[in-house]
């Protein structure tokens, strides 16, 4: 079984100031690792993903995260915060296998970027 | 490209209606998925179709149907609506390369 573990459910920053959200995974084979946002009553975009190439993914907005085996990571960074970053971020891992890309999410993290 | 589209967005039931909520997808995607979305517990997978003509459950499919009409089509089914249920519903679509593209949501409320 895989499973996903977000550590803090609400993050609150200075507008300007480095975002990071925590990712920890758990895998018992060699995972695929997504990180999704979702705006205000809208549905889940892809902000960036690992599927085991380069350790150091970069995606839209200015995101980027790095893969890190020895510690089950994937923490989401952002070196400045903007306000349009406000948005509730979700990090995924898949099951693997032929039968479909089953996504585990985690509960999610609630960003605030303060003014 | 419209991607994924979902009917109805809003939906508000009484206990023991049934409804079928509708997805479809421009993609040529073989994958479909249903999730469902409530507060601090993140997305869970409901039901999900790998190819044409298959379909798997997922971590909550009590209460649940869903029926692949087609490649482009997958359908939620409640049977008998009840609370527990309120919830955002997502349908998303993957081809080959394990991304998930989501459809905007459908908020229901069972009364």
């Amino acid at each position: 079984a895989q499973s996903v573990t977000q550590l803090g459910s609400h993050v609150s920053v200075s507008e300007g100031a480095l975002v990071l959200l925590r990712c920890n995974y758990s895998s018992s084979v060699p995972p695929y690792l997504f990180w999704y946002v979702q705006y205000p009553n809208q549905g889940l975009q892809l902000l960036l993903k690992y599927t085991s190439a380069a350790t150091l993914v970069k995606g839209i907005n200015g995101f980027e995260a790095e893969f890190k085996k020895s510690e089950t990571s994937f923490h989401l960074t952002k070196p400045s915060a903007h306000m349009s970053d406000a948005a509730e971020y979700f990090c995924a891992v898949t099951h693997g296998g032929t039968s479909g890309s089953r996504l585990t999410f985690g509960e999610g993290t609630q960003l605030t970027v303060n003014p | 490209n419209a991607g994924v589209t979902q009917t109805p967005k809003f939906q508000v039931l009484k206990t023991g209606q049934s409804m079928t909520l509708q997805c479809a997808q421009d993609m040529n995607h073989n994958s479909m998925y249903w999730y469902r979305q409530d507060p601090g517990m993140g997305l869970r997978l409901i039901y999900y179709s790998a190819s044409e003509g298959t379909t798997d459950k997922g971590e909550v499919p009590n209460g649940y149907n869903v029926s692949r009409l087609n490649k482009r089509e997958f359908s939620l089914r409640l049977e008998s609506a009840a609370p527990s249920q309120t919830s955002v519903y997502f349908c998303a679509s993957s081809g080959g390369s394990d991304t998930q593209y989501f459809g905007p949501g459908t908020r229901l409320t069972v009364l």
